[in-house]
């Protein structure tokens, strides 16, 4: 079975400009989970959904960053402008009834 | 309060030692799940175990083994005959059940080195 897919694994971009990171989770997984890991802060939650709806976006920084979720196979996370501080990995993950996250491989983003 | 400590921040043995990685963890649940990852450095997050809070079974999984001891609120993964492949950067994480509260809450991480 596929598992969590993620695009780009890599993005390297301007400052100011628009970076949107794409997810699709395992088929049958009902919640998907945006995850950032940066040196100084670990791994943090941006958003998660539950059947598509977003549950909690406590975790996402600021106005900049937008979660949307159109479809049970299809998420994206948007930064717009970006800033060298959005410098991160960010890992997908979806959730089984089981409560097991699997994540993806990530998207190593680069502001400069 | 959710929390989860990883208070080894690094280890480093040499291959075909065994090792623990320990992991406490805190919440007012009576209900929860307890998680491991392992982040290789190619940079993935695997999903390695899950464990309710109402079963303290310990688990064995070839050479991985986990100890969940509720008494002290542990949940230690160990490695027995490690190998060079298992360095990476393990993490523990706590599911707690409070209505609306799904997050996974993760532990530092301890970054485990097994030396050839």
């Amino acid at each position: 079975d596929a598992g969590v897919i993620q695009s780009p694994r890599h993005e390297v971009t301007e400052m100011g400009q628009e970076v949107t990171l794409r997810c699709k989770p395992i088929s049958g997984h009902n919640s998907l989970f945006w995850y950032r890991q940066t040196m100084m802060r670990g791994l943090e939650l941006l958003i998660y959904f539950n059947n598509n709806v977003p549950i909690d976006d406590s975790g996402m920084p600021e106005d900049r960053f937008s979660a949307k979720m159109p479809n049970a196979s299809f998420s994206t996370l948007k930064i717009q402008p970006s800033e060298p501080r959005d410098s991160a990995v960010y890992f997908c993950a979806s959730r089984n009834r089981k409560y097991e996250q699997y994540f993806g491989p990530g998207t190593r983003l680069t502001v400069t | 309060a959710q929390k989860v400590t990883q208070a080894q921040t690094e280890i480093s043995v040499v291959e075909k030692e065994d090792v623990t990685l320990d992991c406490v963890y805190e919440t007012r649940d009576t209900t929860y799940y307890l998680f491991w990852y392992k982040q290789p450095p190619s940079g993935e997050l695997v999903f390695l175990i899950r464990r309710n809070s109402f079963d303290e079974q310990n688990e064995i999984s070839g050479r991985y083994s986990w100890n969940f001891q509720k008494s002290t609120s542990s949940f230690n993964f160990t490695i027995t005959a490690s190998q060079v492949v298992d360095s990476a950067v393990y993490f523990c994480a706590l599911r707690p059940t409070i209505q609306g509260a799904q997050k996974l809450v993760f532990g530092q991480g301890t970054r485990l080195t097994i030396n050839p």
